[in-house]
Formats: C-alpha cells, structure tokens, sequence
C-alpha cells in the first residue's frame, strides 16, 4: 500500500523569503512522486514529477523538490516566495506496479501557503 | 498543458433528487478518468476510475449504486448523485488521463455540490 504524509497542514511565510513544504511518503514499490498546486476555483495544476530519473526535479514557477529515498521525502521548496504562490499544495504517490497500472494517486492532506508582506 | 472542464461548476440541489456532473477533455481523447472527492480542508479521496467503453471501477467503500459513472465516449465521463442527500455535498473533482506517451493526469475545476 502506498501513503503521503504532508507534515504541516499550514505553513506562513514572508514574501521574498524561501519555502519548504515537507512531505514523506511510503511505498512497497519504486514510486512516482507528484506535487500539485490548487489556487481557490481552479483545477489541480502540477508542479513537478519524480519518476526515477535525477533525484532533484525541478518544476514550474521556480518550484523544486528532491527525492531522498534514505528518508522517504519528497519536500517541496523555493528559494524566494511570491504572493502568487498562495494556495493549497499536495503531495502525491503512485506506484507503477500497484494494482491500477501506476496511474492511481494517492493524495497527502495538504499544505495550505500564505504568503505574507 | 491539456484542459479538462467540469460542469457545472456548482450545484444546489434538494435532498432525494438526482444531481449530474459532467467532466470533458477539451483536447485530447481519454480512455481513462478518474473521479476524487474532496471534502473540507481534507485530501482527495479517489471514488472510482471511469473507462470508456466499460464499466468504472469503484474504491472500497464507494456505493457504485448511488454515483453512477458512464464513460461513453473518449471525451466525456458523467458522475450521477442518485437520492442525493445532505453528506453527499462536497467537492468532486475529475481528471483525465492523456495516452500515447507519458501517462498525466490532467484535473477539472471541481464541482461544488450543496444538497439541502
């Protein structure tokens, strides 16, 4: 079975200054990791994707996260934040060889930005 | 990126009646959708996988009697609330998966349903 445990379910930071959402995840198997970003009335948009290639992702928005395998994290981090970035974040798993074809999603609870001046 | 739109985007509806939502890629066929269920400050919650031509197939715990899912053509998947009642109101959110290359899944607007 497969799970995402997103460590803070609210994070504030000043504008201009870096960010860091954290996520874990577990795996029977060699997983796919997702970031996604849900701004207030919109669709999921994704940010950035691990699937075994470079550990280091690097995704939209100047986004980027690093795949850790000795600590099973995925954390999500940006070097200076915008108010822009304001929204909801979730981390998610899939695993290629789960029942499903790997294109199951597991979804982490969130972690909800504010960016402050 | 591909565009996927639900329809409507919010719905009020009375307790016992039957609500329909609609989740279409714009441009691109999809043999494969997913239907999540979002609840109040909480994650997505997978309800079913729609595929075209056949039937969806349903998490554990999800009635496939009361959200009925048909999936007729490579564009189009319904999610049908039947006797909709009160705990029923949430937020349901479709996705879309692309083929023929990497697999994405490309996510609707959500649809917020409010059953009185």
């Amino acid at each position: 079975a497969q799970s995402v445990t997103q460590l803070d379910s609210h994070v504030s930071v000043s504008e201009g200054t870096p960010v860091l959402l954290r996520c874990n995840y577990s795996s029977s198997y060699s997983p796919s990791l997702f970031w996604y970003v849900q701004h207030p009335n919109k669709g999921l948009q994704l940010l950035l994707k691990y699937t075994s290639a470079a550990t280091l992702v690097k995704g939209i928005n100047g986004f980027e996260a690093e795949f850790k395998k000795s600590e099973t994290s995925f954390h999500l981090t940006k070097p200076s934040a915008h108010m822009s970035d304001a929204a909801e974040y979730f981390c998610v798993v899939s695993d290629p060889e789960s029942t499903g074809g790997g294109n199951k999603l597991t979804f982490g609870t969130g972690t909800q930005l504010k960016v402050e001046l | 990126g591909a565009v996927v739109s639900q329809h409507p985007s919010r719905v009020i509806c009375k307790s016992g009646t039957s609500v329909k939502i609609e989740c279409r890629s714009l441009d691109f066929q999809a043999t494969t959708m997913f239907w999540y269920r979002q609840f109040p400050k909480k994650s997505l919650m997978l309800m079913a996988t729609s595929n075209e031509g056949s039937k969806a197939t349903y998490e554990q715990g999800v009635e496939k009697d009361k959200f009925l899912i048909n999936h007729a053509s490579l564009t189009l998947s319904t999610l049908t609330v039947t006797s909709a009642h009160p705990e029923d109101s949430s937020f349901y959110i479709c996705s879309a998966l692309t083929s023929g290359g990497p697999n994405e899944q490309f996510f609707g607007p959500g649809t917020r349903l409010t059953v009185l």
